[in-house]
């Protein structure tokens, strides 16, 4: 089964300062990993997602994330914060199989960040 | 811009009522899910469809929550009869699958529910 554990349920920064967030999974498959982006009272709306190939994956608006096997880690970064990236960050995990198989998605239980001018 | 479309965005309605969400998915998309979202469990898959077949509801309470995909360009959630622990914001999700690729799941802008 998968799970995903996101490390603060509030973050609170500088305007201008460095943003990262925190993720860990557990997959018995290679996953899929994604970050979303929640505005208050909005959808979820995707920010990055990493599948194969590269491990460093650059996403909207400034931010990024590394996949990093051996630490069943994939946090979100962003060296510079904006006011307007006020917004809560779920990770969410995926096992993908071939053919027909299931992709739903697991989320973690978010981080909500502040930005402080 | 293809985007996932929910109806209503907000419903309040009293115990014991019915209520039907609708949802959209975008066109061409072959797989549709639903997500509940409350303060205590955070986001929860309730069911999904491929191909307008059902795949998995375990997430959804059977004796009261319903899913169907009359067609291919409307998904409906029902709750009947309704109660106070429902309410939630309720997620419509829709995506491509199939072999050898596995698109991005794409949100709609849900439908928040109270119900009394």
């Amino acid at each position: 089964a998968q799970s995903v554990t996101q490390l603060g349920s509030h973050v609170s920064v500088s305007e201008g300062a460095l943003v990262l967030l925190r993720c860990n999974y557990s997959s018995s498959v290679p996953p899929y990993l994604f970050w979303y982006v929640q505005y208050p009272n909005q959808g979820l709306q995707l920010l990055l997602k990493y599948t194969t190939g590269a491990t460093l994956v650059k996403g909207i608006n400034g931010f990024e994330a590394e996949f990093k096997k051996s630490e069943t880690s994939f946090h979100l970064t962003k060296p510079s914060a904006h006011m307007s990236d006020a917004a809560e960050y779920f990770c969410a995990v995926s096992e993908v199989y071939s053919g027909a198989g299931s992709y739903q998605l697991t989320f973690g239980k978010g981080t909500k960040l502040s930005v402080i001018p | 811009d293809a985007r996932v479309t929910q109806t209503p965005r907000h419903k309040v309605t009293e115990m014991g009522q019915e209520v039907t969400m609708r949802c959209q998915p975008i066109l061409g998309h072959n797989t549709v899910f639903w997500y509940r979202q409350t303060m205590m469990q955070g986001l929860e898959l309730l069911a999904y469809f491929r191909n307008r077949a059902p795949l998995d509801d375990s997430g959804m309470p059977k004796d009261r929550f319903s899913a169907e995909m009359p067609d291919a360009t409307l998904a409906t959630l029902k709750i009947q009869p309704s109660e106070p622990r429902d309410s939630a914001v309720y997620f419509c999700a829709s995506g491509l699958k199939r072999d050898g690729y596995t698109d991005t799941q794409y949100f709609g802008p849900g439908t928040r529910l109270t119900v009394l």
